[in-house]
């Protein structure tokens, strides 16, 4: 079945610092999600990609849609500590099918 | 924007017992509600798929006489956890799909601790 990967499984980084984190998958992708899960809590979606090539921004985040429609991209901009919890990206082949997750990217800021 | 409800947040029961747990859709209807099961630092495992007014769907390996799930009306899913074990203790979530706009919503857990 499809699978996601992401990269960095998990990162430690100073505040202030910028954040990149990847989501690649085995087939092609038409949409692709980022959430963002809080320690303790479900997880808030954060971008919704539809197009290749797609550049999207919410705020310090920033997601593109892979030219190939096979990764996704996230970026966090000058970082800060309630940047904290777990990335996760979604993606689906098919208008209609389920979202597959990946396993998520956790992250930490260091004051 | 689409928001779900999930109840209790937190619960303690005793082994044995059965629990239920509620996810409502508030200001939308969601035909698939989906539930998971996310152990201490992993990903989100996806247990099984709730369709309104029929069976839910359940993944490879989840006993469904185990976890039953209901889902009688568009805005409404639950999981009861039957004869619960040390081992059922987890975090619960589900989500509903809120259209391609929104994509998935999910609640905000259930921390599930079974003494």
């Amino acid at each position: 079945g499809q699978q996601l990967n992401q990269s960095p499984q998990s990162m430690f980084i100073q505040e202030g610092e910028d954040v990149s984190m990847n989501c690649t998958s085995s087939s092609i992708f038409n949409t692709w999600l980022w959430y963002k899960q809080d320690p303790g809590e479900g997880p808030v979606l954060l971008i919704a990609l539809y197009k290749a090539g797609e550049l999207t921004s919410n705020g310090r985040l920033t997601a593109q849609f892979g030219i190939t429609r096979k990764d996704s991209f996230l970026n966090i901009s000058a970082s800060i500590p309630s940047d904290v919890g777990i990335y996760f990206c979604a993606g689906r082949s098919n208008y209609g099918q389920n979202f597959v997750f990946g396993p998520g990217t956790r992250l930490s800021v260091l004051p | 924007g689409a928001v779900v409800s999930q109840h209790p947040s937190r619960v303690i029961c005793k082994s044995g017992t059965s629990v239920k747990i509620e996810c409502r859709s508030l200001d939308f209807q969601a035909t698939t509600m989906f539930w998971y099961r996310q152990f201490p630092k992993q990903s989100l495992m996806l247990m099984a798929t709730s369709n309104e007014g029929s069976k839910a769907t359940y993944e490879q390996g989840v006993e469904k006489d185990k976890f039953l799930i209901n889902h009688a009306s568009l805005t409404l899913s639950t999981l009861t956890v039957t004869s619960a074990h040390p081992e059922d203790s987890s975090f619960y979530i589900c989500s509903a799909f809120g259209g391609d706009f929104y994509g998935y919503t999910f609640g905000s857990g259930t921390r599930l601790t079974v003494v």
